[in-house]
């Protein structure tokens, strides 16, 4: 098993670009999820999915949109690029009774 | 709403001693789960160690035990036998039980180990 792998590692883009960063996991977990990670406020949630076809917001969604197309892939899209988005971006998953979620080692997003 | 504090944003500790990391969250629910998460500089995300809150008995893992206080709404770490491996963020999360579709983390606590 590879885990949860997150793709690129880093990426620095211009304000008002967009891209999208890519999750996926080969454990068969219902749930996904994507958490921003930023100086002194810890991990919080931008978007979530249950299964396939199913995602919701969480505490942090604008300026981020999400798709889930597949168990396997859960990919976060940035559709304009802004500085306030320059953090470190980590997907995480487990099954849908699961008590842990198993974290991607992140994609680090600097937005000049 | 769930929330989760870490009132010590930095630590040290000398190689071979024991720390406690202080974590207090605030949540309406009756079942919910605990963690302490250790990030160290390669930034991956570990799990350290987890308590149901329906559990008494404190959760052990090796080095790292809880200390778990659910009247208080206190969730502290310790870690004995300090290893400078340990050096790294620590961050104490709460999700509900059932339908927990949030991890709350608290701020973090930075810590390092001292040889």
């Amino acid at each position: 098993n590879a885990g949860v792998t997150q793709t690129p590692k880093f990426q620095v883009l211009k304000t008002g670009q967009s891209m999208t960063l890519q999750c996926a996991q080969d454990m068969n977990h219902e749930y996904m999820s994507w958490y921003r990670q930023d100086p002194g406020m810890g991990l919080r949630l931008i978007h979530y999915s249950v299964g396939a076809g199913i995602t919701d917001q969480g505490e942090v969604p604008n300026g981020y949109n999400v798709s889930r197309s597949t168990t396997e892939d859960f990919p976060l899209r940035l559709l304009s690029a802004a500085p306030s988005q320059t953090s470190v971006y980590f997907c995480a998953s487990r099954t849908t009774g699961g008590k842990t979620q198993y974290f991607g080692p992140g994609t680090r997003l600097l937005v000049l | 709403a769930q929330t989760v504090t870490q009132s010590q944003p930095e630590m040290s500790v000398q190689e071979a001693e024991t720390v406690t990391l202080s974590c207090t969250y605030d949540t309406s629910e009756n079942n919910y789960y605990l963690f302490w998460y250790k990030q160290p500089p390669s930034r991956q995300m570990i799990l350290v160690i987890r308590q149901e809150a329906y559990k008494q008995q404190n959760a052990t893992e090796n080095r790292f035990s809880v200390n778990f206080q659910k009247a208080a709404k206190s969730f502290s770490l310790k870690i004995s036998d300090s290893q400078l491996g340990d050096t790294a963020m620590y961050f104490c999360a709460t999700r509900r039980m059932e339908y927990g579709n949030k991890l709350v983390f608290g701020a973090g606590t930075i810590l390092r180990v001292k040889s």
